[in-house]
């Protein structure tokens, strides 16, 4: 399995501002995915995260309010553009594709974001 | 788009107890997951599936990928106050582009 970290593991922010929210991994992997999970729900998937080019954004979510980079197999950045209210959630990265190739898909501890 | 239908969405059991959950699709997928989710932290990978018909198990969980590929249950044998948590099943779709779709949870509540 791979080990992965986010950081902030939460943070209150004002309205109109933007989050950068890191996420590192403990060995390359293949793919690397950002999730949304509003309170009370399920997880939603944001985009996945590509090494060394643009992201592939899910319908419903665009690169203007949610950029993303990934700039080795390790690392990978999610940044909350322009908050608001609605935005409240956890954020989580996850990754699949570690050491043995497998489909197996393994999560940070998420960031939790509060925007007032 | 895909969506899984997860059931039930809560269960509230005595200690001891069997639990089974389960998920279905409308589609087919080629590998189905389930995960624990407890507070403030991320999902816990528990039984991973890969082909029709697999029955698999960790400790006292057992999963099965079903044979039409569309659901998979999760049961959970002699349940102990720290199976407390929500359980997601998670299905990736037949296009094999690593990305999951998640069911809508079930939360389990044990009673010592």
């Amino acid at each position: 399995s791979a080990v992965i970290s986010q950081k902030p593991s939460r943070d209150i922010c004002q309205r109109g501002t933007s989050l950068t929210i890191q996420c590192q991994v403990d060995s390359q992997v293949t793919m690397m995915f950002w999730y949304r999970q509003q309170p009370g729900q399920s997880l939603t998937l944001i985009a996945t995260a590509n090494q060394g080019s643009e992201a592939t954004y899910e319908s419903g979510f665009v690169i203007d309010k949610f950029p993303i980079s990934r700039p080795n197999l390790t690392f990978s950045t999610l940044t909350v553009s322009n908050m608001s209210p609605e935005d409240s959630s956890i954020y989580l990265c996850s990754a699949s594709g570690a050491k043995a190739a497998t489909n197996e898909q393994f999560f940070g501890p998420g960031t939790r974001l509060t925007v007032l | 788009g895909q969506q899984l239908n997860q059931s039930p969405q809560s269960m509230f059991i005595q200690e001891g107890e069997d639990v089974s959950m389960n998920c279905t699709s409308s589609s087919i997928f080629n590998t189905w997951l389930w995960y624990k989710q407890e507070p403030g932290e991320g999902p816990v990978l528990l039984i991973a599936l890969y082909k029709a018909g697999e029955l698999t198990s960790n400790g006292r969980l057992t999963a099965q990928f079903g044979i039409t590929r569309k659901d998979s249950f999760l049961n959970i044998s002699a349940s102990i106050p720290s199976d407390v948590g929500i359980y997601f099943c998670a299905g990736q779709p037949a296009s094999n582009t690593g990305k999951l779709i998640f069911g809508q949870g079930t939360t389990l509540q044990v009673k010592p």
